[in-house]
């Protein structure tokens, strides 16, 4: 489903620096989730946004979601070789809804 | 631990057999779910089960079938009528949504097909 787009779709960065990845959804969110994965493995939970302007953080790690609910952005602070990784966006649609849409994920490189 | 298994980890079919995928949580939660992974294009979901011995077809259902006869166990055969199985297979659960309470869903680690 092209419902859900994240942008970039890849990224490098030096490691110590600042970082935002975007996920945009084209319909209005109930559930917004994040998740981490490294290549060829499964998908490690970091943070479910729903309510619009939330805000959650995890030691370096923020994720927003706009009031319209319909954006997310995760940003993480000072990038280490450890956040390397595919980050993907989940959403829910409705209430109730026991199956997440995801977008097409983010390749994240840091340079030690 | 609690959590999500899949097994095998890597496997290699030749065309035209079927393959079953497995998948064992002992997390009790109450939904499972297939996804299939291929590069570029996200996960997309194949098949869904809320309760035992019922599911519901996903996105890509076709070529695939699934059984849900314990609450713990969710596998995937992978049939000869799918026409390119070659993909990352993962199995994921969580407890059910609710209309105050979003549901996380956890995933296991990945399963590998190749069709040779």
């Amino acid at each position: 489903s092209q419902e859900l787009e994240q942008s970039p779709q890849s990224l490098i960065v030096q490691e110590g620096k600042n970082l935002t990845i975007n996920c945009t959804s084209s319909k209005t969110l109930y559930g917004l989730y994040w998740y981490k994965q490294k290549y060829g493995e499964g998908l490690i939970f970091l943070m479910m946004l729903q309510k619009g302007g939330e805000e959650k953080s995890h030691e370096k790690i923020t994720a927003k979601l706009d009031e319209k609910k319909q954006q997310s952005s995760l940003h993480i602070t000072a990038s280490q070789p450890s956040h390397a990784g595919i980050y993907l966006c989940g959403a829910a649609y409705q209430t109730g809804a026991n199956n997440l849409f995801f977008g097409t994920g983010t390749r994240l490189t840091v340079i030690p | 631990d609690g959590g999500i298994t899949q097994s095998p980890k890597y496997l290699f079919r030749k065309e035209g057999q079927n393959v079953t995928l497995s998948c064992e949580q002992n997390l009790n939660h109450d939904a499972m779910y297939w996804y299939r992974q291929d590069p570029g294009q996200g996960l997309r979901l194949i098949y869904y089960s809320q309760i035992v011995n019922d599911f519901q077809k996903g996105d890509i259902a076709e070529g695939y079938s699934v059984s849900r006869e314990k609450k713990e166990s969710f596998p995937l055969t992978v049939t000869s009528a799918q026409k390119n199985p070659t993909a990352f297979y993962l199995c994921a659960s969580s407890r059910l949504s609710s209309r105050t309470a979003g549901n996380t869903i956890y995933f296991g680690e990945g399963s590998w097909l190749t069709v040779v």
